[in-house]
């Protein structure tokens, strides 16, 4: 089983300023790693993800993550944040074993609301 | 690419009577789809993994008469909340994994339920 810890449950920060959302996971198996952003009363779009290769990843709107595997970690980070960035973030993990029940399965953390103040 | 869909996005509905809510993917084939439920100020819990012509795997705790899928087809599942009650108002989301493989899921806007 996995679970997925967010340690922030609201961040304000203020326009231009850089963030950091943290996520860390725990797992007896490997994982795929996700973040998703949700807008208010609207489903979950993808942010990035990690799969393999490169342990940094980049999405195309500024913001990055980097997997640490010793620190189970995946933080996600910008480094100059916007007014329009305001939203929930969720970090999510991904059971990596093919053909189990529980591929695909994804576990969210308990999201971090994203505030940004002009 | 990779649409999903979900309707009604919002619902009201008295206590006792039936809602069904449906998730379509609109662009894929999707074999396997998910039902999350995602209640104020919470994360989305998973409700139970729908498979095309096969019965729901449902999450340890879900009701599986209380909240009946089906899939009937590769593109679309359906969610239905029988006799639903105050404590089933919630904000219901379903994701869409493509049959063409890979392990991302694609997610519906969600469905807003409100019981009275």
């Amino acid at each position: 089983a996995q679970s997925v810890t967010q340690l922030d449950s609201q961040v304000p920060v203020f326009e231009e300023a850089p963030v950091e959302l943290r996520c860390n996971y725990s797992s007896s198996v490997s994982v795929y790693l996700f973040w998703y952003v949700q807008y208010p009363n609207q489903g979950l779009q993808l942010l990035l993800k990690y799969l393999s290769g490169s342990t940094l990843v980049k999405s195309i709107n500024g913001f990055e993550a980097e997997f640490n595997k010793s620190q189970t970690s995946f933080h996600l980070r910008k480094p100059s944040v916007h007014i329009s960035d305001t939203a929930e973030y969720f970090c999510a993990v991904s059971d990596l074993r093919a053909g189990g029940t529980s591929y695909g399965k994804l576990t969210f953390g308990q999201g971090t609301i994203l505030t940004v103040h002009p | 690419g990779a649409v999903v869909s979900q309707h009604p996005s919002r619902v009201i509905c008295k206590s006792g009577t039936s809602v069904k809510i449906e998730c379509r993917s609109l662009d894929f084939q999707a074999t396997t789809m998910f039902w999350y439920r995602q209640f104020p100020k919470q994360s989305l819990m998973l409700m139970a993994t729908s498979n095309e012509g096969s019965k729901a795997t449902y999450e340890q705790g879900v009701e599986k008469d209380k909240f009946l899928i089906n899939h009937a087809s590769l593109t679309l599942s359906t969610l239905t909340v029988t006799s639903a009650h105050p404590e089933d108002s919630s904000f219901y989301i379903c994701s869409a994994r493509a049959s063409s493989g890979g392990i991302e899921q694609f997610f519906g806007p969600g469905t807003r339920l409100t019981v009275l």
